[in-house]
């Protein structure tokens, strides 16, 4: 059973387009994560939700938009695409948002803007 | 403000040799925890180890062990008589009480046969 999946793995589009990425985690986790990685894989979070409720918004453009319909979903909105966006994001869940846990990562979602 | 150096980018090694990778960390939080995660090629992060910033004790894993030096903000990873499947991107990370975990940079350990 995948723990955190998300689809699609490959994202191949035109620059303007609006996108979608989904993610679903089957572990009864109450945090859910949508996080960056770069061409130089650096990593960085971008959003966390708690139960549903955003708790972490790092500095990300308003194009980005995050929305959890319920506890073992995060889906990620990208509206009006634009080629710096082309990277593999991940998501990711903990058992809840405390530092202690540790997070389990989804397979990623390669994005390439043409 | 949290964090975390890996400075060594990449590290080629012939198999069965051993390596260690490098973590230093930042902050002035006195609770904190650390963790280790690794990104084989096939892309997915998996969790290796967690610390808490109130165990200085080494542990040891099979062929993976980790040294917590509270005294030099240090977390290094050593694997022992490396094998090809390990190689893989490995990140340090950091994460304090109410606040995000910071990952480094990764060190992409490259295990040549």
């Amino acid at each position: 059973d995948t723990a955190v999946s998300q689809t699609p793995k490959y994202l191949v589009t035109q620059m303007g387009n609006d996108k979608s990425i989904k993610c679903e985690q089957n572990l009864g986790h109450d945090t859910m994560y949508w996080y960056k990685q770069d061409s130089k894989k650096f990593l960085k979070i971008m959003f966390s939700y708690n139960n549903k409720e955003l708790i972490i918004n790092e500095t990300v453009p308003n194009r980005f938009s995050p929305k959890s319909p319920d506890k073992a979903h995060l889906n990620l909105h990208i509206n009006s695409l634009e080629l710096g966006d082309s990277a593999v994001y991940f998501c990711a869940s903990s058992q809840d948002g405390t530092s202690y846990n540790e997070q389990f990562f989804g397979p990623g979602t390669r994005l390439t803007v043409l | 403000a949290q964090k975390v150096t890996q400075a060594q980018t990449e590290i080629s090694v012939v198999e069965k040799e051993d390596v260690t990778l490098d973590c230093v960390y930042e902050t002035r939080d006195t609770t904190y925890y650390l963790f280790w995660y690794k990104q084989p090629p096939s892309g997915e992060l998996v969790f290796l180890i967690r610390r808490n910033s109130f165990d200085e004790q080494n542990e040891i894993s099979g062929r993976y062990s980790w040294n917590f030096q509270k005294s030099t903000s240090s977390f290094n990873f050593t694997i022992t008589a490396s094998q090809v499947v390990d190689s893989a991107v490995y990140f340090c990370a950091l994460s304090v009480l109410d606040d995000k975990i910071i990952f480094g940079k990764g060190t992409r350990l490259h295990i040549l046969p």
